[in-house]
């Protein structure tokens, strides 16, 4: 079955720390997109990218960066100028057009210790 | 102005209710409407396509006023199982790039 894939569901990162979440897709969809989600609140748009080797920033991308080195693959970096990196992190996609909506990963939980 | 917004709720409604949620947007240049069903620390999942003609799945409806710039989803029959947040997402023409509400949490009672 077609889908996107993030890993881990749990992440846990000590101050100061770099870490990557990972987000896969197998829907050959060109548009992906990360979101961060904090408790009670909307989704924000962190960074977005519509074709392979191009990427746009979000609403939120300070402390974060992407790669699209493949059409199937957009990890996202927090780094350790993201002050507060604690929240639920949802990757999407959509093929062309988008008038079918997103397609998100189950999300991953990023913990600062 | 926020691009998308809705009421926060929550709505606590007996099972058999009937129930109705609005979302407004600011910018007249969306293109394309949804609504999600996010369940507790679980993704977004899509639950219908608002069409300009109105459209209906099983037990709930979608509208939406282009003149006012709202949609809106209504549920008939609450079930316990359509507890969640229901999350209204509206896209831009040709930006390929959605905007979120906070969404709006129903609680359904036995």
């Amino acid at each position: 079955d077609g889908g996107i894939t993030q890993s881990p569901k749990y992440l846990f990162r000590k101050e100061g720390q770099n870490v990557t979440l990972s987000c896969e897709q197998n829907l050959n969809h060109d548009a992906m997109y990360w979101y961060r989600q904090d408790p009670g609140q909307g989704l924000r748009l962190i960074y977005y990218s519509q074709i392979v080797n191009d990427f746009q920033k979000g609403d939120i991308a300070e402390g974060y960066s992407v790669s699209r080195e493949k059409k199937e693959s957009f990890p996202l970096t927090v780094t350790s100028a993201q002050k507060n990196p604690t929240a639920f992190y949802l990757c999407a996609s959509t093929g062309q057009g988008a008038s079918y909506g997103y397609t998100f990963g189950s999300g991953t939980r990023l913990t600062v210790v | 102005r926020k691009e998308v917004e809705q009421d926060p709720g929550p709505f606590n409604v007996p099972e058999g209710a009937t129930v109705a949620f609005n979302c407004t947007y600011s910018n007249s240049a969306s293109q394309s409407f949804f609504w999600y069903r996010q369940d507790c620390r679980k993704e977004p999942k899509l639950l219908m396509s608002v069409y300009s003609s109105g459209n209906e799945d099983g037990r709930f409806t979608a509208q939406l006023n282009r003149a006012s710039q709202y949609i809106s989803l209504l549920i008939r029959d609450s079930k316990l199982s359509d507890s969640a947040t229901y999350l209204c997402v509206v896209e831009r023409y040709n930006f390929n790039k959605f905007y979120f509400g906070s969404g709006t949490k129903l609680n359904v009672k036995p």
